[in-house]
C-alpha cells in the first residue's frame, strides 16, 4: 500500500529566506512522486516528479526536491521565498501496482511573510 | 492546447438529491480520474476510466458512478446525496495507463449539499 504523510500543515517563512517543506511516503513497490502546488480556487498544477531517474528533481518557480529513499522522503524545497508562492502544497505517491491512483498528502499550506 | 475543463464550477444541492459533475480531458489525453477534496484535505481517489471503462476505484461507496465518452470526456454522478459529499470534485486526466504519468487538473466543482 501506498501513503503519505505531510509534517506541517501551516509552514510561515519570510521573503527570500528558504522554503522546507516536508514530505515522507511509504510504499511496498519502488515509488513515483510528485509535488503539487493549489492556489486559492483552483486546481493543482504540478511542480515537479520523481519517476525513479534522477534523485534530485528540479522543477518549476524554482523549487526542487530529493528522494532519500533511506529516509523514505522526499521534502521540497526553494531557496529564497517569494510572496507568489503562497499557496496550497500537496505531495503525492503513485507506483505501478496502482494503476493510476495518486495518494495525496494533506497539504502543506504556506504563508510567505514580507 | 485545451486544457482540462470541469462543469459546473459551483453548485447546490439538498440532501438526498442527485448531481452529474462534467470534464473534458486535456486534448491527447484518454484517461480521466476523479477526485474528492474535503475541505482542508488532500485529494482523495474516487476513480479512474480508460477507453470507457472504470480503471481503479478508491474507497467510494456505489452511489458514486461515473461514465467515459468516446471522446474521452467523463462524468461523475452521485445520487443520494449525503452532507458529507460537500467538497470540491477534481477531475485529472493523463495521456497514458500507466502511473508514471503526471495528472492534470481541472479547477473542480465545488459541490454544497445542504
Amino acid at each position: 500500500a501506498q501513503s503519505v504523510t505531510q509534517l506541517g500543515s501551516h509552514v510561515s517563512v519570510s521573503e527570500g529566506a528558504l522554503v522546507l517543506l516536508r514530505c515522507n511516503y511509504s510504499s511496498s513497490v519502488p515509488p513515483y512522486l510528485f509535488w503539487y502546488v493549489q492556489y486559492p480556487n483552483q486546481g493543482l498544477q504540478l511542480l515537479l516528479k520523481y519517476t525513479s531517474a534522477a534523485t534530485l528533481v528540479k522543477g518549476i518557480n524554482g523549487f526542487e526536491a530529493e528522494f532519500k529513499k533511506s529516509e523514505t522522503s522526499f521534502h521540497l524545497t526553494k531557496p529564497s521565498a517569494h510572496m507568489s508562492d503562497a499557496a496550497e502544497y500537496f505531495c503525492a505517491v503513485s507506483a505501478s501496482n496502482t494503476g493510476n491512483q495518486f495518494y495525496f498528502g494533506t497539504g502543506t499550506s504556506l504563508t510567505v511573510i514580507p | 492546447e485545451t486544457g482540462v475543463t470541469q462543469s459546473p464550477t459551483h453548485l447546490i444541492k439538498t440532501r438526498g438529491q442527485q448531481v452529474t459533475l462534467r470534464c473534458s480531458s486535456q486534448s491527447g489525453h484518454n484517461t480521466v480520474s476523479w477526485y474528492q477534496q474535503a475541505l482542508g484535505q488532500g485529494p482523495q481517489f474516487i476513480f479512474q476510466y480508460y477507453r470507457e471503462e472504470e480503471n481503479g476505484r478508491g474507497n467510494f461507496p456505489p452511489r458514486f458512478s461515473g461514465l467515459q465518452f468516446p471522446n474521452y470526456s467523463s462524468e461523475l454522478n452521485v445520487n443520494a446525496l449525503e452532507l458529507d459529499d460537500s467538497a470540491l470534485y477534481l477531475c485529472a486526466s493523463s495521456a497514458t495507463g500507466v502511473s508514471t504519468g503526471e495528472l492534470f487538473f481541472g479547477e473542480g466543482s465545488r459541490l454544497t449539499v445542504l
